[in-house]
């Protein structure tokens, strides 16, 4: 079946220092890929996705690309900031992800930034 | 603009107790789902529906029950409360056409 393996945590960087959360992912078919960050005491919110390979997603700075031949989607940030503080999932969905709900997440890692 | 509503944030049952965790959504999102989040397992997928009348299990199944008589809510039932199902729950909607899904606050339940 469908995985994603992530980078264990917890991760403390210091402010401004470059991020890299390692996910790589067992599928069958031709997933989509996305990282979801859950700030404290609140639910999941989309940071990213991909849907073919070699797409790049990037937001807030933040960014990932497809990798079909190395079956990966790392996480990056050349400057991180207190406020990127939060949990971050690596998941994936099978195919056009229509009429197919199933998201399989990784165990996600804690960030933490120190001023 | 509420999006995904979860209620209650947290509940305290005692072993065989039932409740029900409420969701709500307000965007008109075909799709609905139940996620449970333990540490060091990420979310799984418990129960989800693609419609109103529709539903289907995920990946733990076993001890929840859901309906989907409205577009809007979708609840979650305990019928009768174990220890193993202190989680924090999650509830989740996406549109149709669209990739992504939006995520209620959680319910973060201790069964005792």
């Amino acid at each position: 079946g469908d995985s994603v393996t992530q980078m264990e945590g917890p991760v403390t960087l210091s402010e401004e220092a470059f991020l890299t959360i390692n996910c790589t992912y067992t599928a069958t078919g031709y997933p989509s890929l996305f990282w979801y960050v859950q700030y404290p005491g609140e639910g999941l919110q989309l940071l990213l996705k991909a849907t073919k390979a070699d797409d790049k997603g990037s937001n807030k700075g933040f960014e990932a690309t497809y990798r079909k031949e190395t079956t990966s989607f790392h996480l990056e940030k050349g400057s991180v900031q207190v406020s990127d503080s939060a949990v971050y999932f690596c998941a994936l969905s099978e195919g056009s992800n229509f009429g197919n709900e199933k998201l399989t997440f990784g165990t996600g890692t804690r960030l933490t930034i120190i001023p | 603009n509420a999006g995904v509503t979860q209620t209650p944030k947290f509940q305290v049952l005692k072993t065989g107790q039932s409740m029900t965790l409420q969701c709500a959504q307000d965007m008109n999102h075909e799709y609905m789902s139940w996620y449970r989040q333990d540490p060091g397992m990420g979310l799984r997928l418990i129960h989800y529906s693609v419609g109103a009348g529709i539903t289907d299990q995920g990946e733990v199944p076993n001890g929840y029950n859901v309906s989907r008589s409205t577009t809007e809510d979708f609840p979650l039932r305990l019928l009768s409360a174990a220890p193993s199902q202190t989680s924090v729950y999650f509830c989740a909607s996406r549109g149709g056409g669209s990739t992504e899904a939006f995520f209620g606050q959680g319910t973060r339940l201790t069964v005792v």
